[in-house]
C-alpha cells in the first residue's frame, strides 16, 4: 500500500530556533502533497498545498513566511517552522495524494510530526 | 476550514456494540471519506463513498451517504477495544483539497 514517512516523529526546540520536517511518499509518486495542523482533541486543519516544482497555496491565515514549504520533487516536500514560538507547538501532519489515483481525492498520510516550542 | 460538523462529539460504548457516528457538510461533493486516527498518529483511510451511492461496506463498517440532507453517517459493528480511536469525516473541496469535519472521539470498553 501507499506509505508516507514523515520525519521526525518528535522534536523539542528553544523558543526563536527554526524546524524542518520532511515528508516522503516512499513508494508512490505526489504533485501535490497537503501539510495539516491539529490541536489537542480537535480535527486537522488544512494549513498549505504543497506543488511539485512551483510555490505552495497557503490557506487563509496561515503565514507563508512562518512556514515555508518546499516540494522539491514528486516524493518529498519539506515545512519548515521559522522562528519557532511556544504557540507554534502542534502536532503537524503531511499527506499526499498518488499521482495516479488523483481523481478520487484519497490521501495518505504521515504518522505526524509532534513540535513541542520551549 | 471544516466542512461540517460531526456529532457525536464523543461516544463510549461497551464492546460488542455498535457504533454510529454523522458529519454534515456544506458543500457539492464528488465523494466522501472517512478517516480513522489513533491517538498521537496519522490518519488511516477508511471507505470512500461517491455521491451517486447511498450505501456502501466494508467489513464491519458500513457507510450511509444523503446528498438531499448533505450528510453521512459510519456504524461500526460489534465493536471492539481496538476501534477506540477519534474517526473523521472529508470531503474534497475547491482546488481538490480535503476538509475534514470536527471528528468523533470513539472509545469501546472491554
Amino acid at each position: 500500500g501507499a506509505v508516507v514517512s514523515q520525519h521526525p516523529s518528535r522534536v523539542i526546540c528553544k523558543s526563536g530556533t527554526s524546524v524542518k520536517i520532511e515528508c516522503r511518499s516512499l513508494d508512490f509518486q505526489a504533485t501535490t502533497m497537503f501539510w495539516y495542523r491539529q490541536f489537542p482533541k480537535q480535527s486537522l486543519m488544512l494549513m498549505a498545498t504543497s506543488n511539485e516544482g512551483s510555490k505552495a497555496t497557503y490557506e487563509q491565515g496561515v503565514e507563508k513566511d512562518k512556514f515555508l514549504i518546499n516540494h522539491a520533487s514528486l516524493t518529498l516536500s519539506t515545512l519548515t517552522v521559522t522562528s519557532a514560538h511556544p504557540e507554534d507547538s502542534s502536532f503537524y501532519i503531511c499527506s499526499a495524494r498518488d499521482l495516479k489515483d488523483a481523481s478520487t481525492g484519497e490521501l495518505f498520510f504521515g504518522e505526524g510530526s509532534r513540535l513541542t516550542v520551549l | 476550514s471544516q466542512q461540517g460538523e460531526e456529532d457525536p462529539q464523543a461516544l463510549s460504548i461497551q464492546e460488542g456494540e455498535n457504533a454510529t457516528m454523522n458529519c454534515s457538510y456544506k458543500t457539492s461533493i464528488n465523494n466522501l471519506q472517512w478517516y480513522r486516527q489513533n491517538s498521537g498518529r496519522g490518519l488511516v483511510h477508511l471507505i470512500l463513498i461517491r455521491s451517486n451511492e447511498r450505501e456502501k461496506h466494508s467489513g464491519r463498517l458500513r457507510v450511509t451517504l444523503d446528498t438531499s440532507k448533505k450528510s453521512s453517517s459510519l456504524l461500526i459493528t460489534a465493536s471492539r477495544a481496538a476501534d477506540t480511536a477519534s474517526y473523521f469525516c472529508a470531503t474534497v473541496v475547491y482546488g481538490n483539497k480535503l476538509v475534514f469535519g470536527a471528528g468523533t472521539i470513539l472509545r469501546v470498553k472491554s
